[in-house]
């Protein structure tokens, strides 16, 4: 039964701290995503890589979020320094480019920032 | 810019039928698709469109104009486990989606 894992599940951290949360796509998907999901805001696409190269990260903070996919089988989504405002659930999804561009979600990691 | 609308919330009875709507107005249109989402769960795959039409896929249907940038989903045969929030996505270009805020709904006995 492949899915998408994520890890942590969940994280308590203080303002200023790091936090790097961690994907592994669904193996032979080529397309990972990380979303963000609050309340207010709904779901938001942070990046969107393909073959492991970033073609969309324009809704990613920049000055504190940065993502990357070190290999085929890990996409990490990192914040530095985190912020009470980054408090959410941080989803990454996977999928097959050129089919039916379905994307499967992981678990999500939720995220508390005090 | 990107604009999806949803309802914000819907309630029927079990055993009903419940249209919920979306419509559109994007840069770009590569297919509508439509997540489950239930409460502290991630968004679950119900129904993708590409073409005008209606897709049935048991319980659940989905309805799609691109002309008019409005799709539809209909969930027959309501049970209480129907119960979620509905997402209503835009696939731009690829698998590049905008998602709609989401459509909670209560099945009520």
């Amino acid at each position: 039964d492949a899915r998408v894992t994520q890890t942590p599940r969940h994280k308590v951290t203080e303002m200023g701290q790091e936090v790097t949360m961690r994907c592994q796509p669904i193996l032979g998907h080529n397309t990972v995503f990380w979303y963000r999901q609050t309340m207010m805001q709904g779901l938001e696409l942070l990046a969107y890589f393909r073959n492991r190269a970033p073609l969309d990260d324009s809704g990613m903070p920049k000055d504190r979020f940065s993502a990357e996919m070190p290999d085929a089988t890990l996409a990490t989504l990192k914040i530095q320094p985190s912020e009470p405002r980054d408090s959410a659930v941080y989803f990454c999804a996977s999928g097959v480019s050129g089919t039916d561009n379905e994307q499967y979600f992981g678990p999500g990691t939720r995220l508390t920032v005090t | 810019g990107q604009n999806i609308d949803q309802p914000t919330e819907m309630t029927a009875t079990e055993g009903a039928i419940v249209q919920i709507n979306c419509t559109y107005q994007t840069s770009g249109f590569n297919g509508l698709f439509w997540y489950q989402q239930h409460a502290g769960e991630a968004p679950t795959f119900l129904s993708y469109n590409v073409l005008d039409g209606l897709e049935e896929k048991g319980r659940f249907s989905s309805f799609l104009s691109r002309s008019k940038g409005y799709s539809y989903l209909l969930l027959k045969e309501l049970q209480m486990k129907d119960s979620a929030s509905y997402l209503c996505a835009v696939a731009l270009y690829g698998q590049n989606f905008v998602f709609g805020p989401g459509t909670r709904l209560s099945v009520l006995p």
